[in-house]
């Protein structure tokens, strides 16, 4: 699996857009980025996938430049519910396991 | 309700003995994991299995024993071999078909207490 590196922590305040980058400097062709989000004392929940350029649902836009060592995960408008830790993991499909970080402790304050 | 139920949430034992954490999943998924994970930690994955009577050793499956009897069920016992056990214990579920088996789903997690 390709190794990920990503800010051990993030401050922003309410209302603001957050934009979280990771590092993949060694991605392979066949690999996908993902995206989790943890919150204190419960299990970890998918937020997002892709492979290139940008992909958007109704929680969050990942945004993968062409050569795909880097992605950015941004939060529109961030609450303070959206405090928690954030995972990015690089992989191909067919790998039967994930890999977890420390991730992204991202801190949201009134 | 679809989902993946763990329990009990919260299970503290004596050192030495044995003990067994549940999880069930209803969302018809192939793969079934167990990871723990401690204080300021990340995860890191002790079991997994992508089929009925099958499983692999993750990265630290010393001291912990599995099995998968049924596609629904993946329990993982702690033993007293485990020299620390102490840990959020979180089970997981994907359906590996296509990229979606990146995409796994957990449940609440037991925080196990061995003193």
């Amino acid at each position: 699996l390709a190794k990920t590196t990503q800010p051990i922590s993030m401050d922003s305040y309410e209302g603001q857009e957050v934009n979280i980058t990771c590092s993949h400097n060694n991605i392979a062709t066949n690999d996908y980025i993902t995206w989790y989000q943890q919150f204190p004392s419960q299990g970890p929940r998918f937020i997002i996938q892709g492979y290139k350029t940008k992909v958007t649902n109704e929680v969050a836009s990942l945004f993968i430049p062409a050569d795909r060592k880097s992605s950015t995960l941004s939060l529109p408008r961030v609450s303070l519910s959206d405090t928690a830790v954030y995972y990015c993991l690089v992989g191909d499909s067919g790998y039967s396991t994930l890999t977890f970080g420390k991730g992204t402790m991202l801190l949201v304050s009134p | 309700d679809g989902g993946i139920t763990q329990s009990p949430k919260y299970l503290f034992r004596k050192e030495g003995q044995n003990v067994t954490l549940s999880c069930e999943q209803n969302l018809n998924h192939d793969a079934m994991y167990w990871y723990r994970q401690d204080p300021g930690q990340g995860l890191r994955l002790i079991y997994y299995s992508q089929i009925v009577n099958d499983f692999q050793k993750g990265d630290i499956a010393e001291g912990y024993s599995v099995s998968r009897e049924k596609k629904e069920s993946f329990p993982l016992t702690v033993t007293s071999a485990q020299k620390n056990p102490t840990a959020f214990y979180l089970c997981a579920s994907s359906p590996r078909r296509d990229r979606r088996a990146y995409e796994q789903y957990f449940g609440p997690g037991t925080r196990l207490t061995v003193t």
